[in-house]
Formats: C-alpha cells, structure tokens, sequence
C-alpha cells in the first residue's frame, strides 16, 4: 500500500530554524512534494524533489533521499506567519498525488 | 491569472439530501482533481481529469458520489444522497500540463451535513 508518514506537531520560536520530516511507502515514485495550508484556507505549494538533494526556495528548503524514502522541508528565520499545516505529498503511479495528514507549525513569539 | 474558482462557499444540508459542487480550474490546465478534507487530515484524492477523461476515481464512493467535466474544462461534484460522514472541506486543484506533482487549489467548498 501506500502511506506517509509526518509528526503531527512542532513548536518553534520565531527566527528559529526548524525541520519537518516525512517518510513514505508508495509504488512507482516519482517525486515528493510539500504544501502549506494555513486555518481556513486552501493548500498553496512549497517545493517538489524529483531528485535525491537539497532545493531551496527563499527560507524554504526541501530534501529528498530516494534510497531512504525520506524527505524533510526546512524552514529557516521562522516568522508568526509561518503558522500553518505542512503536508508533504508524494507522487506515485500514474501521477496520483497522495497527502500525508499533515504537521501543524506553531510558531511562538 | 485567475485561480482556481469554487462555488459555493459553504454549504448546509440535511443527510439524504442531494449537494452540488462547481469547479472552474486555471486557463489552460488540463488535469483537475477534486479531494475531501475531513478537519485535521490531509486531503485526499476523490477524483482526477485528464481534460475530460477520468485518471483516476478509485477513492470516489460510487454510490453515492458522481464528478464530470464536460468539455474539459469546469467540473461539477455532486453527492447523493449526502450521509454526516460526508462534512467535510471539497478541494478542487488543477495542475500545469506535465506538472502534477504543482498542484493549485480552490477556496473549497465547507459542507456540513446534519
């Protein structure tokens, strides 16, 4: 089957730096993806990794280890408005994304 | 660029009754899915288009659930009749032609079922 992994919280202190992690099981990989979503509002995409490495993005990071089905997204200079949901997604067979139950960010003064 | 469109916004009925969902995607994205959003979950794919060839619709409730997109273009979702373990947020995303994995979201339509 498929499914992923996520922890269901982290806490953090603003301008801190901080990691989310994610572990899959899926058939026919292609990629993993990280979307964020804050209360009340759609998911609006981070990053992609098709390959095994580091993307950056502005204070957004994201990994990929092909071998270890893992994945993290770094947050860097943490600000309040960095208080979301992150849900990591992975695309499998025939392009069918499915989305991890997601990490709530919370982000102290 | 306009985004992803959804109406309605919210939505109350009562169990067994029947519900509509409307989806206009971005201009020139070929490939749309509808999720379900259960509170504190990740979403989770109902239904995926290829323009107006289903992909994918093996987590869709057949029975009671249908989805079409005439003309490849908008899409409507409809459930019926409607049970309360259907309240739930419907996201509708559309993506780039060879980019499913940059997927764009609607606002949802909020259903609850009483």
């Amino acid at each position: 089957g498929q499914s992923l992994e996520q922890p269901s919280e982290v806490t953090a202190v603003e301008g801190a730096i901080v990691q989310i992690n994610c572990t899959y099981q899926t058939s026919g990989f292609y990629g993993l993806s990280w979307y964020q979503q804050h209360d009340g509002g759609a998911p609006t995409f981070l990053s992609y990794n098709g390959l095994d490495g580091l993307e950056e993005t502005g204070r957004f990071s994201s990994f990929l280890s092909r071998s270890d089905s893992y994945g993290y997204l770094l947050l860097q200079e943490l600000q309040m408005k960095d208080s979301a949901s992150y849900f990591c997604a992975v695309s499998g067979g025939g392009f069918k994304t499915i989305f991890g139950a997601g990490t709530r960010l919370f982000v102290k003064a | 660029e306009a985004g992803v469109a959804q109406s309605p916004r919210y939505k109350i009925i009562e169990k067994r009754q029947s519900v509509a969902f409307w989806c206009n995607p971005i201009s020139g994205h070929a490939t749309l899915y509808w999720y379900q959003q259960i509170l504190g979950q990740g979403p989770k794919l109902l239904i995926q288009f290829q323009n107006n060839g289903v992909v994918d619709d093996s987590q869709l409730p057949k029975d009671r659930f249908s989805a079409e997109r005439l003309k490849g273009v908008d899409s409507t979702l409809k459930i019926q009749p409607a049970k309360l373990e259907d309240s739930a947020v419907y996201l509708c995303a559309s993506s780039p032609p060879g980019v499913p994995y940059e997927q764009y979201f609607g606002p949802g339509t909020r259903l609850t079922v009483t």
